[in-house]
């Protein structure tokens, strides 16, 4: 099946500094990225979807200034987290959308720890 | 509003049984129906994935079922094993909003030995 690799898969940082976590489809090309967050026990929340050579489309609520998303390629996008906070530890997944087979891929996740 | 419910919110099974897990959706235009496991920690691994026209779909020892009429889906693991510990996401897939995922709460399952 489809691979969607996510790096780092775990990151400290300090508050005020940025992060950039970026996502990767391995074996097929995804015009159509999109970056979930999901907080302990609860189920994954959509924050933008991303395509490529264009605009993020954010969720309402999601800070556009805040968490950049970049969709270079077919095949990588990537979410900065600028000037963390620690309520922005999270669990960030990527997914990866194969149009043909209406499918969706989940990258294994990045763990943000901002202290 | 599309929304996703699941039950139970947990459950606890002894290893070798059987378990079923239900799914109730309100998403419209529905397109496609996913179940996945999740694991502590990790990115959603799909399971199974059926459309309109589909009423069941195996992966091994995971079947799921699908009434459209009704809006419901169950995935029933069979034989259960230590590993199947995990949360199970239900998602519905739209055909409007650029295929967006609605997903359900999850059930988390512990396979005790």
């Amino acid at each position: 099946g489809a691979v969607v690799s996510q790096h780092p898969s775990r990151v400290i940082c300090k508050s005020g500094t940025s992060v950039k976590i970026e996502c990767r489809s391995l074996d097929f090309q995804a015009t159509t990225m999109f970056w979930y967050r999901q907080f302990p026990k609860q189920s994954l929340m959509l924050m933008a979807t991303s395509n490529e050579g264009s605009k993020a489309t954010y969720e309402q609520g999601v800070e556009k200034d805040k968490f950049l998303i970049n969709h270079a390629s077919l095949t990588l996008s990537t979410l900065t987290v600028t000037s963390a906070h620690p309520e922005d530890s999270s669990f960030y997944i990527c997914s990866a959308y194969q149009g043909s087979h209406y499918e969706q891929y989940f990258g294994p996740g990045t763990r943000l720890t901002v202290t | 509003k599309n929304q996703v419910e699941q039950s139970p919110q947990s459950l606890i099974i002894l290893e070798g049984k059987n378990c079923t897990l239900q799914c109730n959706y309100t998403v419209s235009p529905f397109s496609n129906l996913r179940w996945y496991k999740q694991d502590t920690g990790r990115g959603p691994v799909s399971l199974t994935i059926m459309t309109f026209s589909e009423n069941t779909k195996s992966n091994g020892r995971y079947t799921a079922t699908l009434d459209a009429d009704t809006k419901q889906s169950s995935l029933h693991i069979t034989a259960s094993q230590l590993s199947d510990s995990a949360s199970y996401i239900c998602v519905v897939s739209t055909k409007a909003a650029g295929n967006k995922l609605t997903f359900g709460g999850g059930t988390r399952v512990l396979v005790k030995p």
